[in-house]
């Protein structure tokens, strides 16, 4: 049963850049697409990007300009980085496997602050 | 960007209701649609993808269906469980997209 497990700093100031890693548990990269999500505090939804195995990616045009994800198969983690940081960037982000089943699973969320 | 517009926002219902969550699509995303319940503090779990696939495990109370670009997330017989919030999400065209989510609450 794949599991994945992600971290990076929390707590952050204005025009900083935030990094976060995700380690995928119990399966390999191959055939899936792996993705960051992202929730402002009390908010819906948002899709921040996407990695495939061969590091091919795909970005939201709200962010294309600060975001690079990257993905190393050698140890089966993919991470996110996004810099000039704002306070709107203040969110729980998270790693997940998808698609094309829906995204699942899910890592347990990161919340990033974002403070002036 | 394709709009997901999610109805209601808020749902009040007993357990042992069935209710009906509704997600209209501005443009056509062919099946390419999936159902997510969220409860405080949790990552999203998927439960219905390809509009109409259940998750492995999910209960079968769980159902998706589609009329065109309206889909349609119904729970029969509602649980303690089920109380929580449901999003909406077209993963067809780059960005996808989530519903703003329908909070069901206990009347």
């Amino acid at each position: 049963q794949v599991q994945l497990q992600q971290w990076g700093a929390g707590l952050l100031k204005s025009s900083e850049t935030l990094s976060l890693t995700c380690g995928v548990y119990g399966d390999s990269f191959s055939g899936f697409y792996w993705t960051w999500i992202r929730q402002p505090p009390g908010k819906g939804l948002e899709w921040v990007g996407q990695i495939d195995q061969w590091g091919s990616t795909r970005y939201n045009p709200s962010l294309k300009s600060r975001l690079t994800i990257s993905i190393d198969t050698s140890k089966n983690q993919f991470s996110l980085i996004l810099t000039s940081l704002t306070a709107a960037d203040t969110a729980v982000y998270y790693c997940a496997r998808g698609p094309p089943d829906g995204f699942d699973p899910w890592g347990q969320g990161t919340l990033v602050t974002v403070s002036s | 960007d394709i709009q997901m517009t999610q109805s209601p926002p808020t749902l009040s219902a007993s357990v042992g209701d069935t209710v009906t969550i509704t997600c209209r699509a501005s443009q056509s995303i062919s099946t390419w649609l999936a159902w997510y319940q969220q409860k405080p503090g949790k990552a999203p779990n998927v439960l219905i993808y390809k509009v109409s696939t259940l998750e492995s495990g999910v209960p079968s109370r769980f159902s998706g269906s589609a009329s065109g670009t309206e889909f349609a997330l119904t729970i029969s017989s509602l649980q303690p469980d089920d109380f929580a919030t449901y999003y909406c999400q077209q993963y067809n065209t780059y960005p996808y997209t989530f519903g703003q989510g329908t909070k069901l609450e206990i009347k």
